[in-house]
C-alpha cells in the first residue's frame, strides 16, 4: 500500500530556476492538495483539487503553478524559485465521505539558494 | 472562514505526567475536528477525529480529545506521557463541503523529560 509519494525528496536550487515537486497517489482519491510548512506558521495551504483538471488556489498561491490530468499525480512547480519559498512541502489526499480525513506524504524539503 | 489558536508553541512535560494541549477553533458551522502529529522529518499522522457524534473521541496512542462546542476548543489529553509522545502536534479543522482542505494551527511542541 504506497499511498502518497514525494519526490523529490530533498531538493537544493537556486534563485530563478524552475523546479516541480511531484506527487503522486494510489488511492484514487478525488481531493488532492499541497501544503507548505513554515515554522511559526504551520501548514498552509497553496493549492488543491477537487478532481482531475479541477484546481484552486489556497491561501498562498503566490509564485506556484499546480496541473492535475490525471487522479493520481499533482505536481507542484515554482515557475522562478525564491529564497521565501524555501520550505517543506506536503503532498495530501482525501476521498468525501470518509469523515474528510485527509493522508499526507513524507514531505520534500526544498532549499532555494 | 476557520481559524485555529494552539496555546502553547511549546510544552514539556515529565514522563508519566498528564498531557494537555490547547486548541481553539473559529469557525460559522460545525466542523470537522481533527489532531495530527508529526515526527522529526515525517510527515503528519492522524492521532483522532471528531465529525459528529460523541463529544469524546479517543485516538492512537492513548490520546484523546472531547469536542466543546460551548467553548470552541478540542483539546488532546494523555493521562500518562511517555518519552516516544515527543513530537510536533497540529490542531486542524475542516468543513465536509467546498474546497475540503485542512485549516491548520501553528502547532505545538511536546517535550517530555525523563
Amino acid at each position: 500500500d504506497a499511498g502518497i509519494t514525494q519526490s523529490p525528496r530533498y531538493k537544493i536550487t537556486e534563485t530563478g530556476r524552475q523546479v516541480t515537486l511531484m506527487c503522486h497517489q494510489t488511492w484514487s482519491h478525488s481531493y488532492m492538495f499541497w501544503y507548505r510548512q513554515d515554522l511559526g506558521h504551520g501548514l498552509r495551504l497553496i493549492y488543491y483539487s477537487a478532481a482531475a483538471d479541477i484546481t484552486d488556489k489556497g491561501e498562498v498561491p503566490d509564485g506556484y503553478v499546480v496541473s492535475r490530468s490525471k487522479t493520481e499525480n499533482f505536481p507542484l512547480t515554482l515557475e522562478s524559485a525564491t529564497r521565501s519559498q524555501t520550505s517543506v512541502y506536503f503532498c495530501a489526499s482525501s476521498e468525501p465521505g470518509q469523515g474528510n480525513t485527509i493522508y499526507f506524504g513524507e514531505g520534500s524539503w526544498l532549499t532555494v539558494v | 472562514a476557520q481559524s485555529v489558536t494552539q496555546l502553547g508553541s511549546h510544552v514539556s512535560v515529565s514522563e508519566g505526567a498528564l498531557v494537555l494541549l490547547r486548541c481553539n477553533y473559529s469557525s460559522s458551522v460545525p466542523p470537522y475536528l481533527f489532531w495530527y502529529v508529526q515526527y522529526p522529518n515525517q510527515g503528519l499522522q492522524l492521532l483522532l477525529k471528531y465529525t459528529t457524534g460523541a463529544t469524546l473521541v479517543k485516538g492512537i496512542n492513548g490520546f484523546e480529545a472531547e469536542f466543546k462546542k460551548s467553548e470552541t476548543s478540542f483539546h488532546l489529553t494523555k493521562p500518562s506521557a511517555h518519552m516516544s509522545d515527543a513530537a510536533e502536534y497540529f490542531c486542524a479543522v475542516s468543513m465536509d463541503t467546498g474546497r475540503r482542505a485542512l485549516t491548520f494551527g501553528s502547532g505545538t511542541r511536546l517535550q517530555v523529560q525523563p
